[in-house]
C-alpha cells in the first residue's frame, strides 16, 4: 500500500536555526498538508497546498513558516529562526482529488528545539 | 465553543467490554467526518469514515447525528490492542478549502 514518507524522523536543532522537514506524499494525491502536534496536545492544522500554491493556512503558520514542492515529489516545510515552542511532532498528510477523501499521514518528524 | 470536542477520558475498560465515545462539532456546515486512531507518539491512522446512515466495520460502529451535531464510535468486544487515543475529525470545506479539524482525542485503555 502506498504511503506518505517523512524525513528525518527526529531533528534536533538549536534555537534560532532554520530547519527543513521533508515529505514525499502518495504519488497520485493532489492535496498536501502539514499538521503539528505539541506533546500532550491536539493535532493542529498548519497549511494546505494544492496546484503548487498554498490553499489555506492557520494563524499558527506565520512568516516563520514556508512550504514548497520544488521537484514535483517532495513537499517541504521550512521553519526559520526556530523557537523553543516550535518543538513538536510535525505530520505531513496527503489526499487524492475525490470527494470527502480522508487524509493519509506520514510517520511524522519529531522536532526538538534546544 | 471549540470546533471539535471530545471527552479526553481515559476510558479504562476490561477486555471484551463495549465502549462508546462521542464527539461534538460546532459548525453545522461540516461535510465529512472520520475517526482516526493514534498510538503514543505515532501518526494518526484512519479508523473509519462516518456516513450519514451510520456504518460498521467489524467491531467498530460509527454514527452521525447532524441535527445534534455529534458523531459517535462504538467498539464492541474490546481487545488489548484497541488501547489508543481515538481522534474525531471533522471537515467543513471542499477542494482547496478541505481542512480536517481534529478533536483532542479520547484515550482508551483496555486491561486484561
Amino acid at each position: 500500500e502506498p504511503e506518505v514518507t517523512q524525513t528525518p524522523s527526529h531533528q534536533v536543532t538549536q534555537m534560532g536555526q532554520e530547519v527543513i522537514l521533508r515529505c514525499v506524499p502518495i504519488s497520485n494525491h493532489l492535496y498536501f498538508y502539514w499538521y503539528r502536534q505539541i506533546l500532550g496536545q491536539k493535532v493542529e492544522f498548519l497549511v494546505s497546498f494544492y496546484n503548487n500554491e498554498i490553499s489555506e493556512k492557520s494563524e499558527i503558520f506565520d512568516d516563520q513558516f514556508s512550504v514548497e514542492r520544488p521537484d514535483g515529489s517532495n513537499f517541504t516545510l521550512k521553519i526559520r529562526s526556530t523557537k523553543l515552542e516550535d518543538s513538536a511532532m510535525y505530520f505531513c498528510a496527503s489526499r487524492p482529488n475525490s470527494y470527502n477523501s480522508p487524509l493519509h499521514f506520514g510517520n511524522g518528524t519529531r522536532l526538538t528545539v534546544t | 465553543r471549540k470546533e471539535v470536542e471530545q471527552d479526553p477520558g481515559p476510558f479504562n475498560v476490561p477486555e471484551g467490554a463495549t465502549v462508546a465515545f462521542n464527539c461534538t462539532y460546532s459548525n453545522s456546515a461540516s461535510q465529512s467526518f472520520f475517526w482516526y486512531r493514534q498510538d503514543c507518539r505515532k501518526e494518526p491512522k484512519l479508523l473509519m469514515s462516518v456516513y450519514s446512515s451510520g456504518n460498521e466495520d467489524g467491531r467498530f460502529t460509527a454514527q452521525l447525528n447532524r441535527a445534534s451535531q455529534y458523531i459517535s464510535l462504538l467498539i464492541r468486544d474490546s481487545k488489548l490492542s484497541d488501547s489508543a487515543t481515538y481522534l474525531c475529525v471533522v471537515n467543513k470545506g471542499s477542494g482547496g478549502s478541505y481542512i480536517p479539524t481534529f478533536g483532542r482525542g479520547t484515550s482508551l485503555i483496555v486491561h486484561p
